[in-house]
């Protein structure tokens, strides 16, 4: 069955990055993309962007150019992104999905990974 | 950006009652929406995609109509499990676009 697990909750510091990764099961992980959602607490669902893990190259949300990164390890089955100059605006969860489609939509969905930005 | 706003924010029904969820587009999206559920500390799931068409394992009960930039999620007969967040999503245009969400709560 297919399976996004991702890595665990995070407390940085304002200014700091932090990486998350996500590692993929039971489906060929070159075959489709792998997108990057966030929830701030008590708001909606935010896309952030995504890569195609087959070409490798990512696109993201106009928002997060220059402060986002999006990469893939294939031989692992994982995903990775990195979100650089945190502010306590970015104190989120962060889920990682599978997409179909493009632009997709979002079929099977990481557990979530709690980012908490504070001083 | 496509803008999505869904109604009510929140629907008071009883285990039983039927659920009319809605979702507008500011522009047209064509069948290019999709709709999920999410349960608190959850990951949203799919449930609905191209308007109509259920996701693997979805029930029957979950039925999603529409078409450019008007859609519906409609649940019958609500089960105790389908009190949670509801949220539409595009993919006509990007960036992919979501709704505020409608919250189902028990009355």
């Amino acid at each position: 069955q297919v399976q996004l697990v991702q890595s665990g909750a995070e407390v940085k510091k304002p200014g700091a990055s932090v990486k998350v990764s996500c590692k993929a099961s039971g489906y060929t992980f070159t075959s489709y993309g792998i997108n990057w959602v966030r929830q701030a607490p008590g708001q909606g669902l935010e896309w952030m962007g995504w890569i195609s893990v087959y070409i490798g190259n990512a696109n993201y949300a106009q928002k997060y150019q220059g402060r986002v990164t999006m990469t893939t390890d294939t031989s692992t089955s994982t995903a990775y992104m990195e979100l650089r100059s945190l502010t306590s605006d970015d104190t989120a969860v962060y889920y990682c999905a599978r997409g179909v489609g493009s632009p997709p939509r979002f079929d099977y969905w990481g557990q979530g990974t709690l980012v908490t930005v504070s001083s | 950006e496509i803008v999505l706003t869904q109604s009510p924010a929140t629907l008071s029904l009883s285990p039983g009652e039927r659920a009319t969820l809605s979702c507008r587009a500011s522009q047209s999206v064509s069948s290019y929406l999709a709709w999920y559920q999410q349960k608190p500390g959850q990951a949203p799931r799919l449930l609905i995609y191209d308007a109509s068409n259920r996701a693997t394992g979805i029930p029957a009960r979950f039925s999603g109509s529409g078409s450019g930039t008007d859609f519906t999620l409609t649940i019958s007969n609500l089960e105790p499990e389908d009190f949670a967040l509801y949220y539409c999503q595009q993919r006509s245009n990007w960036p992919p676009t979501f709704g505020g969400g409608t919250k189902v709560e028990i009355k």
